[in-house]
């Protein structure tokens, strides 16, 4: 059973206006999350993240949100730029003494000019 | 500097070969991870490393996955009589102590089993 969900597969956005990124979890003893974005023939590279103390973390363009209560997370983007249009994985991580990662399958954010 | 590498890129062999991966983390990085991209799937966590040795083998799915990591540095994975299922992208991970650290990936060995 998946433990970490991202249920759209692709989205598409206009340049300049707002991606949401969604992710859910089950697991509730997961109390690290943090989003990767992944082009073609690359390894994922970082992006943001965001420890369960918190409810908000913003990085420039970059806003993480989480919802405990919920078990959701979501990742704006604004303004959106072409230049975005990668695969996005939600991961978490309980923090076992170590970092090892469940992740999601990812969601395909195309931006549009 | 320079970041994870991982060779082959590319790697087709013949259902029932063995084949071994290799992983060069970041310099310095103490802790190294393995995942794998299957077709649709998200990232499988399949090992870790601090130093040399594995204490989380539990994501291997098999007794024909194996890996070790010599000298704090390059990790080799090996696929014993590899199987059509095995295909996937296979990526190396590595992070400063293995804690909260980020982990920086490589771009992943591409295996294709016939």
């Amino acid at each position: 059973d998946q433990q970490v969900k991202q249920n759209s597969p692709s989205l598409s956005v206009q340049e300049g206006r707002i991606s949401i990124l969604n992710c859910d979890y089950t697991n509730s003893m997961f109390d690290y999350f943090l989003w990767y974005k992944k082009y073609p023939a690359e390894g994922p590279t970082f992006l943001i993240s965001i420890s369960s103390i918190k409810d908000k973390n913003e990085d420039g363009r970059f806003t993480v949100f989480l919802n405990k209560s919920a078990k959701h997370l979501s990742l704006h983007i604004v303004p959106s730029q072409p230049g975005d249009s990668a695969v996005y994985f939600c991961a978490a991580s309980d923090l076992r003494g170590y970092s090892t990662l469940t992740f999601g399958k990812g969601t395909m954010l195309l931006v549009s000019p | 500097g320079a970041g994870v590498s991982q060779s082959p890129s590319n790697k087709v062999t013949e259902k029932g070969k063995d084949v071994e991966l290799r992983c060069d983390p970041i310099s310095g990085h103490t802790a190294l991870y393995w995942y794998r991209q299957s077709l649709g799937q998200g990232l499988e966590f399949l090992i870790y490393f601090q130093g040399n040795s594995a204490p989380d083998k539990s994501g291997l799915p098999s007794d024909r996955f194996s890996a070790e990591r010599t000298g704090g540095s390059v990790s080799t994975l090996t696929i014993q009589r590899t199987q059509q299922e095995d295909s996937a992208v296979y990526l190396c991970a590595s992070s400063d102590t293995g804690s909260t650290d980020t982990q920086y990936f490589g771009p992943g060995t591409r295996l294709t089993v016939l």
